[in-house]
């Protein structure tokens, strides 16, 4: 799987726009790219996924880069409950069964 | 809808002594996924199910670890014996199929520790 690469952490203040960012230099063509948060003591939870186009769901917007090189996850009011870490992770749809693979993720902090 | 159902959520067992966890997925998931979190890091995936046939266990430490899925439907991880460094979070997720398209659900963990 290629591999992605996150900041370690970031801070944001409370009802203030996050953005959290994804490089995958080596993302192929067939490469989906996918988020999944962890919240503190939980399973890590599906946030949104995306091959070219930016995605905007209930959750978040995802927004790639023209050259697929890099990618944005937007949370457009952080909120506490938004406190957690968060995983780019490249998924291919090439063949049928690809897992999960979990780097370090982001940690996001929101502050009240 | 239930979610994935793991038991038990705590474990504390001495080395050299066997564990077995338990894990329920979302009714109608063909695709059963265990992994490993060691503190600090993401899950790293130890096995993967489909139905009630393995499909991927490469990274399963075959020497201690097992896993089954009997009919299809409830699985169990078994550590035997255990090693303090497989003090970690147990994870288990289920997706309705094995494909790239499908969302995997995860449970809350069972949380290890090996004195």
């Amino acid at each position: 799987d290629a591999k992605t690469t996150q900041p370690n952490s970031m801070e944001s203040n409370e009802e203030e726009p996050v953005h959290l960012p994804c490089n995958h230099s080596t993302i192929s063509g067939t490469d989906y790219i996918h988020w999944y948060r962890q919240l503190p003591s939980q399973g890590p939870e599906y946030v949104i996924h995306g091959l070219t186009s930016n995605v905007n769901n209930r959750m978040a917007s995802l927004a790639i880069a023209e050259d697929r090189k890099s990618s944005t996850l937007i949370l457009h009011r952080a909120t506490l409950r938004d406190a957690a870490v968060y995983y780019c992770i490249l998924r291919s749809y090439n063949s049928g069964n690809t897992p999960l693979v979990f780097g370090k993720g982001t940690r996001l902090s929101v502050i009240a | 809808e239930a979610g994935v159902a793991q038991s038990p959520r705590y474990k504390i067992i001495e080395k050299r002594q066997s564990v077995a966890f338990w894990c329920n997925p979302i009714s109608g998931h063909a695709t059963l996924y265990w992994y490993q979190q060691i503190l600090g890091q993401g899950p790293k995936l130890l096995i993967q199910f489909q139905n009630n046939g393995v499909v991927d266990d490469s990274q399963l430490p075959k020497d201690r670890f097992s896993a089954e899925r009997l009919k299809g439907v409830d699985s169990t991880l078994k550590i035997q014996p255990a090693k303090l460094e497989d003090s970690a979070v147990y994870l288990c997720a289920s997706s309705l199929a094995a494909g790239s398209h499908y969302e995997q659900y995860f449970g809350p963990g069972t949380r290890l520790t090996v004195t």
